[in-house]
C-alpha cells in the first residue's frame, strides 16, 4: 500500500538557521511528489512538486525539495528561517494519473526569534 | 488563485441533523476533491469526482455522500451527523494538471 511519512511531528528553528523537513514514501512506483504550506486557518498552497524532471525542484519563497529514489525521501530545505515560513507543512505523493494524492501528516514549523 | 468557493465557511449543528457543504469552481477543472483535516492526520480523502456525475471512494467515504450535478459544484453531505464528524473540510480541484488548488475550509462543528 502506498504510504507518506513525514518523520517530524514538529520542527523549531531560529530565525536565519536552515529547514529541513522529512518526507519519506513506499512505493515501487516512480511518483509525483509535491510540498504543501498551510497558514493558520488557510488553505494549502502549493511550495513546490517534482514530476520526474529535474530531481532538484525549487519551489517558492526559497524553499527547494531533492528527489532521491534509492532513500525514497523528497526533503523539503530552505537555507535561512524567516519568520513568516512558520506554519505547518504537508508532503503529499501521487501515483499514475494524478487522480489520487496521498498526505503525510504535516511538520508544523516554528520560528524563533 | 484557482477560484474555489466553499460554503458555509462555518457550521455547528446537532448530531443526527444532515448537513450539506457546497464547493464552487470557476476554473473547469475536471477532478474535484473533498478532504477532512484532523490533528494528526493531516489531510484524508472522503470523495472525489473525475466529471459530472462521475464520484469514487476515498479512504474516510463513511457516513459522507457527494453529488456534482455540474461541473464547477461538488456537494458533500452528511446524511445523519455525529460528533466523529467535528472536522475541517476542505475541497480541492485539479489533478490535470499535477497539482491541487484548495478552498478555504469549512470548519463544521457536530454536537
Amino acid at each position: 500500500a502506498q504510504s507518506v511519512t513525514q518523520l517530524d511531528s514538529h520542527v523549531s528553528v531560529s530565525e536565519g538557521t536552515p529547514v529541513l523537513l522529512r518526507c519519506n514514501y513506499s512505493s515501487s512506483y516512480s511518483p509525483s511528489l509535491f510540498w504543501y504550506v498551510q497558514h493558520p486557518n488557510k488553505g494549502l498552497q502549493l511550495l513546490l512538486k517534482y514530476t520526474s524532471a529535474a530531481t532538484l525542484v525549487k519551489g517558492i519563497n526559497g524553499f527547494e525539495a531533492e528527489f532521491k529514489k534509492s532513500e525514497t525521501s523528497f526533503h523539503l530545505t530552505k537555507p535561512s528561517a524567516h519568520m513568516s515560513d512558520a506554519a505547518e507543512y504537508f508532503c503529499v505523493v501521487s501515483w499514475g494519473n494524478f487522480n489520487k494524492f496521498y498526505f503525510g501528516s504535516g511538520t508544523k514549523l516554528n520560528v524563533k526569534p | 488563485d484557482a477560484g474555489i468557493t466553499q460554503s458555509p465557511r462555518h457550521k455547528v449543528t446537532e448530531t443526527g441533523t444532515p448537513v450539506t457543504l457546497r464547493c464552487h469552481q470557476t476554473e473547469n477543472h475536471r477532478y474535484m476533491y473533498w478532504y477532512r483535516q484532523d490533528p494528526g492526520h493531516g489531510l484524508r480523502l472522503i470523495h472525489y469526482s473525475y466529471g459530472v456525475k462521475d464520484t469514487d471512494k476515498g479512504e474516510v467515504s463513511d457516513g459522507y455522500s457527494v453529488s456534482r450535478s455540474k461541473t464547477e459544484d461538488f456537494l458533500l453531505t452528511l446524511e445523519s451527523a455525529t460528533s466523529s464528524q467535528t472536522s475541517v473540510y476542505f475541497c480541492a480541484t485539479g489533478g490535470d494538471t499535477g497539482e491541487l488548488f484548495f478552498g478555504e475550509g469549512s470548519r463544521l462543528t457536530v454536537l
